[in-house]
């Protein structure tokens, strides 16, 4: 298996822009999660996803943050209209069922708002 | 007291000594228990978890004390190649919210 995969695995954009990051979990895992992390907070939950379904949304930090999950493998965080302070690195990870299961990350998406 | 809390280090050690890291959690009713191992410009992958009982692979043993809400780990004969930071990482309790600590910097010395 591939792992999960992520892309872009940089993106500069200007502030005020729409940057949509793109990932495809491991095939077979139900869960689906979205990180950010920075040097200040570390790694932070924003969402996650259990079959498809948003189950936790309370760390997405404002309405500027969106995240879709249209099919099994396939999913989205939409940030519109970006801001510096969303400069961080966003981490997509997989796993096959609920608790005590591992996490599988893919290798990220390093974001930079100018 | 946050979520999860770590010495974020950096601890720097020379190679084969043995070094403990230490994690505090908040949330009493949480039940699943993890280290995770970052390297620098990397993911995070899973290193163990962490049971009731305790737990040891190879050099490194996890440990678990519910009653103070504490976890530890203890790399033994430590590596050049264990140099990363480590991350502890707890459930939400009621639901499968993970929670990593802000990860604890350790380098080996030659």
């Amino acid at each position: 298996d591939a792992g999960v995969i992520q892309s872009p695995r940089h993106e500069v954009t200007e502030m005020g822009q729409e940057v949509t990051l793109r990932c495809k979990p491991i095939s077979g895992h139900d869960y689906l999660f979205w990180y950010r992390q920075t040097m200040m907070r570390g790694l932070e939950l924003l969402i996650y996803f259990n079959n498809n379904v948003p189950i936790d949304d309370s760390g997405m930090p404002e309405d500027r943050f969106s995240a879709k999950m249209p099919n099994a493998s396939f999913s989205t965080l939409k940030i519109q209209p970006s801001e510096p302070r969303d400069s961080a690195v966003y981490f997509c990870a997989s796993s096959l069922r609920g608790r005590g299961e591992k996490l599988f990350f893919g290798s990220g998406t390093q974001l930079s708002v100018l | 007291r946050k979520e999860v809390e770590q010495d974020p280090g950096p601890f720097n050690v020379p190679e084969g000594a043995t070094v403990a890291f230490n994690c505090t959690y908040s949330n009493s009713a949480s039940q699943s228990f993890f280290w995770y191992r970052q390297d620098c410009r990397k993911e995070p992958k899973l290193l163990m978890s962490v049971y009731s009982s305790g737990n040891e692979d190879g050099r490194f043993t996890a440990q678990l004390n519910r009653a103070s809400q504490y976890i530890s780990l203890l790399i033994r004969d430590s590596k050049l190649s264990d140099s990363a930071t480590y991350l502890c990482v707890v459930d939400g309790g009621s639901n499968y919210k993970l929670t990593f600590g802000k990860g604890t910097l350790l380098t080996v010395n030659p």
